[in-house]
């Protein structure tokens, strides 16, 4: 059973360019969450999605947008790129409804903005 | 909303010595606990989760913790560690109930020195 993946795994973007970053949930779950961890900073939520829809949102600008797919999977996508966008992103699954609410992340995608 | 404090940034033990690794969390409402594991350039690996029952919870690598609800803690133990248990540690919130945002803590460098 594989668990979460994400990619690309490593990517280098210049500033003001926009970059797209894809998870693919583990098996049965159905709400993905990313999230933004920045050098020797805890992650910090940046939105969730359950049904296809953005049902949480933390305190990131619209720059930073998303979207879930019917099988689960889901993208981050973000605009006009900054210098301090640079970090790794991390992709974390769940099943709204099942026992335990336990969330796994996947290994992450590593940004880095010049 | 959730918040999460990580008392110590570094902890440096001696190998096979016990460690203790200190969270306390604030919360208006029930929460689940989790701590979570990562090594250098990896993502986050779940540790050990509190949902409900027993205060003292058992998780992987011979790590627990216990839940003190008057004292809004959940400390992570270990009574005896290991080079490879070099990593950092966060402990984790989420609300017990609808979506499952999580609030991270500033994260705890464990070093385990020969």
């Amino acid at each position: 059973d594989a668990g979460v993946t994400q990619s690309p795994t490593h990517l280098i973007k210049t500033r003001g360019q926009q970059v797209t970053l894809r998870c693919s949930p583990k098996s049965g779950h159905d709400t993905v969450s990313w999230y933004q961890q920045a050098l020797g900073q805890g992650p910090q939520f940046i939105f969730q999605y359950y049904e296809e829809e953005e049902r949480q949102r933390g305190n990131f600008p619209d720059r930073f947008s998303g979207h879930q797919f019917p099988n689960y999977s889901s993208e981050l996508n973000v605009n006009a790129l900054l210098l301090g966008d640079s970090a790794l992103y991390l992709c974390a699954s769940s099943q709204l409804q099942g026992s335990g609410n336990t969330i796994y992340f996947g290994e992450g995608s590593w940004l880095t903005v010049v | 909303a959730q918040s999460v404090t990580q008392l110590d940034s570094q902890v440096p033990v001696f190998e096979e010595a016990p460690v203790e690794l200190r969270c306390n969390y604030s919360s208006s409402v029930s929460v689940y606990l989790f701590w979570y594991v990562q090594y250098p350039n990896q993502g986050l690996q779940l540790l050990l989760k509190y949902l409900s029952g027993s205060t003292l919870v058992k998780g992987i690598n011979g790590f627990e913790a216990e839940f003190n609800k008057s004292q809004t803690s959940f400390h992570l133990r270990k009574p005896s560690v290991h080079i490879s248990d070099t990593a950092e540690y966060f402990c984790a919130v989420t609300p017990s109930g609808g979506y499952q945002k999580v609030t991270f803590g500033t994260g705890t460098k464990l070093q385990v020195i020969p």
